[in-house]
């Protein structure tokens, strides 16, 4: 089945850890997003990859690293976690139809 | 900033009701407009989307409502059923390849 596929599902880390959340995509979309869904506030963007070798910043960047080697990954990098970012992420791609999400990271830092 | 304001935060109907999502925007460059829904433990999915050519959209019991001047759309669901029963989120970009903005989201819950 085509689509989007995130990992890990969950993952609990301690703060001042590295972590890498993992996407891939097999529709070959150009465009690539990374969000974070938190209570109350919606799905906020952090990074977005119009097209395989550029990346840039959303909303909420700071703490997030992003790379696209290739069309079809877009991994997102926290260098050094905090609590505040616990939350859901979701990888999503687009073409001129639309959105495709993952199924979501949940990710706890203690 | 939100340039997405969305409301209720959340909604309980009882089945067979209409429920009634709204959504406002600020950015005048916005011009798609989506809806999308969400299950517990899933990613958003696309439900129904409006460009701002037309002033209504109908998918099933699914319809978008969107008044440009005063800036705001709306999602009604007719008929509603507790298979119904998610999380809806509001958007806009400046095309639908672009990224969008969401709204903070709202829960239904429509009672059996």
């Amino acid at each position: 089945t085509a689509g989007i596929t995130q990992a890990p599902t969950s993952q609990i880390l301690a703060a001042g850890r590295s972590m890498t959340l993992r996407c891939t995509q097999d529709m070959r979309h150009n465009a690539m997003y990374w969000y974070r869904q938190d209570l109350g506030l919606g799905l906020r963007l952090i990074h977005y990859s119009n097209t395989a070798g550029t990346t840039g910043k959303g909303e909420v960047p700071d703490g997030y690293s992003v790379s696209r080697a290739n069309t079809d990954d877009f991994p997102l990098t926290l260098a050094s976690a905090v609590p505040s970012q616990t939350s859901v992420y979701f990888c999503a791609s687009s073409d001129y139809y639309g959105y495709t999400f993952g199924s979501g990271t949940r990710l706890t830092v203690v | 900033q939100q340039q997405v304001k969305q409301s209720p935060q959340s909604l309980i109907v009882q089945k067979g009701g209409i429920s009634i999502i709204n959504c406002a925007y600020e950015n005048t460059a916005f011009d798609y407009f989506p809806w999308y829904q969400q299950f517990p433990g899933k990613g958003p999915a696309l439900l129904i989307a409006i460009r701002p050519d037309v002033s209504e959209k109908k998918e099933g019991r699914f319809t978008i409502s969107f008044n440009k001047s005063a800036k705001q759309f709306s999602l009604h669901i007719m008929d509603s059923q507790p298979g119904d029963s998610a999380t809806y989120f509001c958007a806009a970009s400046p095309g639908s390849a672009r990224q969008l903005t969401f709204g903070s989201g709202t829960q239904l819950t429509v009672l059996p």
